[in-house]
């Protein structure tokens, strides 16, 4: 079974320091892995996406992500984080053993003080 | 474009009621999937939607069903409502799901909240 976690449920930084999520996944098969963002009583927002190709993939505002096979991880990062990036964030992966249904990890609440 | 809309936006039911959730997908998007957002676990597939037909189906009850329609529209319904139904429901569409590139990003629409007494 294909599954996605994020290992911490929350995590505090201070503005403009850098800002790193975590995720790490089991699958079969070669995987699609997504970041999405959510802000309060809003629905997700997609930040980026590793498909194939060059490891490192940048996304919208300011966000990057290393896919690493060795470690199964897609672990999120911004390198100066921001009072507005407060809010959930969660990992998603695809694979074509179950489907293409994307799985989505618990998230990780991101808070970012001032 | 416009974003992917749900209606309607906030719900109360009571138990045993049924109610229907709408979602229309972004312009020329094809494929149309439900999620089930709750505290305890989380975000969980419902189903998914292309061309009219049901492609994709995740592990709820029966009571669980959807549609879609010719111009991509979709519904979700839930019949029986039970406390345990309370959840925020997320609809996402993407451009096309006909078994080709299955890196296509989902995106969703701000979610029904459903509250079920």
């Amino acid at each position: 079974a294909q599954s996605v976690a994020q290992p911490e449920d929350q995590v505090n930084v201070a503005e403009g320091n850098p800002l790193t999520v975590k995720c790490t996944y089991s699958v079969s098969g070669n995987p699609y892995l997504f970041w999405y963002v959510q802000y309060p009583n809003r629905g997700l927002q997609f930040l980026l996406k590793y498909i194939t190709g060059d490891n490192l993939v940048k996304g919208s505002y300011g966000f990057e992500a290393e896919f690493n096979k060795s470690q199964t991880s897609f672990h999120l990062k911004k390198p100066s984080a921001l009072v507005s990036d407060s809010a959930l964030y969660f990992c998603a992966v695809r694979v074509r053993s179950n489907d293409y249904k994307l799985s989505f990890g618990a998230g990780t609440t991101v808070t970012v003080r001032a | 474009k416009a974003g992917v809309t749900q209606t309607p936006r906030y719900l109360i039911k009571t138990r045993g009621q049924q109610v229907t959730l709408s979602c229309s997908p972004i312009s020329g998007h094809r494929s149309v999937s439900w999620y089930q957002q709750t505290p305890g676990q989380g975000l969980q597939f419902l189903f998914e939607y292309f061309s009219e037909t049901q492609r994709n189906k995740g592990n709820f009850p029966g009571r669980f069903s959807g549609r879609q329609f010719s111009n991509s529209r979709s519904e979700m319904n839930v019949s029986t409502l039970e406390l345990g139904d309370s959840a925020l429901y997320l609809c996402a569409s993407s451009p096309s799901w006909d078994r080709g590139p299955f890196q296509e990003t989902q995106y969703f629409g701000p979610g029904t909240r459903l509250l079920v007494l």
